[in-house]
């Protein structure tokens, strides 16, 4: 069983559509979760981290987890065309990430 | 004032070729790494070196060799390159190596194909 997995999408939503991103994990250990995203020909950048349960708000972004059942999820309000790109939920103490989900928002 | 840069960014060679993939970051961090993301966009870390320290060895065939002459420089060299070495590799750096504070810079990366 891998570490985390995440479903490879592609995911294309309407531009102010609210957009949810989700990640599974293996291990109840796993305390510490972020979230990056990809543009194009880029390299990651980091969104949001989360410790342990419960929800981060960072503007238009939410980070949840659910460690119940090893869950976690990134929610994107009134997303926008900018936002599309590749977003990749990653376990801090293995340096492990999820594949990523692409995500495409259109006008 | 780039975080994070690599050279060269496209890197395109022959089977069998020897080459070298440079990183450096201005950030002050101690600890920086080495992925390797594939044509599934799926990221794999192979090293990580903590104030010049390896740390990190992950199962990589042993023609890569990481080099790290300062905490500010992390070079990847690779022996022998085969067709499935092309890749996307990605330099990053981080102020610690565990837990909060463990969020990583990613440099943008060097293409690398194999003929």
């Amino acid at each position: 069983q891998k570490e985390v997995e995440q479903d490879p999408g592609p995911l294309s939503v309407p531009e102010g559509a609210i957009v949810s991103l989700n990640c599974t994990y293996s291990n109840s250990a796993f305390q510490y979760f972020m979230w990056y995203r990809q543009y194009s020909r880029k390299g990651p950048e980091l969104l949001m981290y989360t410790y342990s349960s419960g929800n981060k708000e960072d503007g238009r972004f939410t980070a949840q987890v659910d460690k119940s059942s090893k869950y976690i999820s990134l929610f994107i309000r009134d997303s926008q065309p900018s936002d599309s790109a590749t977003y990749l939920c990653a376990i801090a103490s293995k340096l492990t990430f999820g594949t990523g989900t692409r995500l495409q928002v259109t006008l | 004032d780039t975080a994070v840069s690599q050279t060269p960014k496209y890197l395109v060679t022959q089977m069998g070729n020897d080459k070298s993939i440079k990183c450096e970051q201005n950030l002050g961090h101690d600890t920086m790494y080495w992925y390797k993301q594939d044509s599934k966009k799926f990221l794999k870390i192979m090293f990580s070196y903590n104030n010049k320290e390896l740390i990190i060895n992950e199962t990589v065939p042993n023609r890569f060799s990481p080099k790290s002459p300062d905490k500010a420089h992390l070079n990847l060299h690779i022996n022998s390159l085969e067709l499935g070495d092309s890749a996307v590799y990605f330099c990053a750096s981080s102020e610690s190596r565990t837990g909060v504070g463990n969020e990583q810079f990613f440099g943008p990366g060097t293409r690398l194909t194999v003929l």
